[in-house]
């Protein structure tokens, strides 16, 4: 899992709400990332955050918002604003050495729309 | 602009041929790049990374991949496919910094026959 878990792995949400996905890393790593991913697209970036209380937008942030209170938790709120929320989200930590510094990913979030 | 194409959407493969993805990237500085690989719904998986140095690495799985700066490439290679590598492969290039993100090719889905 790359040293994040992610839950739900699947998450329904009716028009009008908003819903909270989960990311969690152990390995004390200081930057972690939230992506989305459409089928036969790539990943975009929603938000990412360096360090505890700071976070910066994305290419995508409108409709999310994100938290980053403790170290190890970084969880996205899809916000009814989103205006098609359906899709894949996955997070990512970012881990230094091994001569290039690498994004890690957890095993993902389906988010569908009723 | 900064960009990773993946011309190949879709490919085909009998089991115990080689493979050979390609990727094209266009980025302002010195870049670091990745290949991931994605089993449905599953997050990514790192197959390997290049930042300098020998333009030929070598990851996970038996694939490995070339860096050639004169063609702006980072093709994915692997000499004998088999069925268990059916998934999706995406390109990526970054700065290699905590606060930078990843830029996505939108992937090529690979298929294995028999």
């Amino acid at each position: 899992d790359g040293g994040i878990t992610q839950s739900p792995k699947y998450l329904f949400r009716k028009e009008g709400q908003n819903v909270t996905l989960s990311c969690e890393q152990n390995l004390n790593h200081d930057a972690m990332y939230w992506y989305r991913q459409d089928p036969g697209q790539g990943l975009r970036l929603i938000y990412y955050s360096q360090i505890v209380n700071d976070f910066q937008k994305g290419d995508i942030a409108e409709g999310y918002s994100v938290s980053r209170e403790k170290k190890e938790s970084f969880p996205l709120t899809v916000t009814s604003a989103q205006k098609n929320p359906t899709a894949f989200y996955l997070c990512a930590r970012f881990s230094r050495g091994g001569g290039a510094d690498t994004q890690y990913f957890g095993p993902g979030t389906r988010l569908t729309v009723l | 602009a900064q960009s990773v194409t993946q011309p190949d959407i879709h490919i085909t493969v009998s089991e115990g041929a080689s493979l050979e993805l390609r990727c094209n990237y266009s980025y302002g500085a010195t870049p670091y790049l990745f290949w991931y690989v994605q089993s449905p719904g599953q997050g990514l998986q790192l197959l390997l990374k290049y930042f300098s140095g020998d333009t030929l690495v070598q990851g996970i799985k038996g694939f490995e991949a070339e860096f050639k700066r004169s063609q702006s490439s980072f093709n994915l290679r692997k000499p004998s496919v088999h069925w268990s590598d059916a998934a999706e492969y995406f390109c990526a290039v970054g700065a290699g910094q905590a606060g930078t993100a990843l830029i996505f090719g939108k992937g090529t889905t690979l298929s294995v026959s028999s």
